[in-house]
């Protein structure tokens, strides 16, 4: 079964919404948490580390007041693309890291993303 | 930063050919993880590769890991329709901190029945 829940799975609005998207993880609690964003047919580009009940580690170039994400429990991690205008369209991702030993090199296991459409 | 290139971005083939999709990184990597993505689909773990050298079978997938750990490939012997997909490696570099990977841009393989 899922590992990973994403919801919503789609999500169309105006330009000047601000849009909350959640990321559980539903088989272990999970400390680190990433979220991805992915244009059509291309790679997934880290947008940020989420870490429980501390604050979230952007990428380079990725705006933190305009992606917000609050990690505040072990299986729950939320990004909120704040006042979306069309450029913010596209496909995000939020992965959950497999629990292992500390600093082990685990796999990661993806929610079923969320498309975003700015009109 | 780190870099992770992947090349063919493409590739088709006919039903029962092989295929191959390589993956550089511009550091040296800690370990490498594949992943496969259908269409319309999210990435989903296939292997991850320690070891310099280590060569991993999955059924009719083969993982490789360069000797320099610099560099990896997957190679699908006598592809079948369900092989469909993007292909993408990812790398985390040695001494690279947070768990953090660097994906490549993917390989799209497409089978011909």
């Amino acid at each position: 079964g899922a590992v990973v829940s994403q919801h919503p799975s789609w999500v169309i609005c105006k330009s000047g919404t601000s849009v909350k998207i959640e990321c559980r993880s539903l088989d272990f609690q999970a400390t680190t948490m990433f979220w991805y964003r992915q244009f059509p047919k291309q790679s997934l580009m880290l947008m940020a580390t989420s870490n429980e009940g501390s604050k979230a580690t952007y990428e380079q170039g990725v705006e933190k007041d305009k992606f917000l994400i609050n990690h505040a429990s072990l299986t729950l991690s939320t990004l909120t693309v704040t006042s979306a205008h069309p450029e913010d369209s596209s496909f995000y991702i939020c992965s959950v890291r497999d629990p292992g030993p500390r600093y082990s090199n685990q796999p990661q296991h993806f929610g079923d993303g969320t498309r975003l459409s700015i009109l | 930063g780190q870099q992770v290139m992947q090349i063919p971005q493409y590739q088709h083939v006919q039903e029962g050919e092989d295929f191959t999709t390589y993956c550089n990184s511009s550091t040296t990597l800690s370990n490498i993880q594949w992943y496969k993505q259908r269409p319309g689909g999210h990435p989903v773990f296939l292997i991850q590769l320690v070891k310099s050298g280590e060569v991993k079978k999955q059924k009719r997938l083969t993982f490789q890991f360069g000797e320099a750990k610099k560099n990896s490939s997957l190679h699908i012997t006598a592809t079948q329709t369900t092989d469909v997909g993007t292909y993408f490696c990812a790398g985390r570099s040695s001494g690279g901190s947070n768990y953090k990977l660097t994906f490549g841009k993917g390989t799209l393989l497409t089978v011909n029945p």
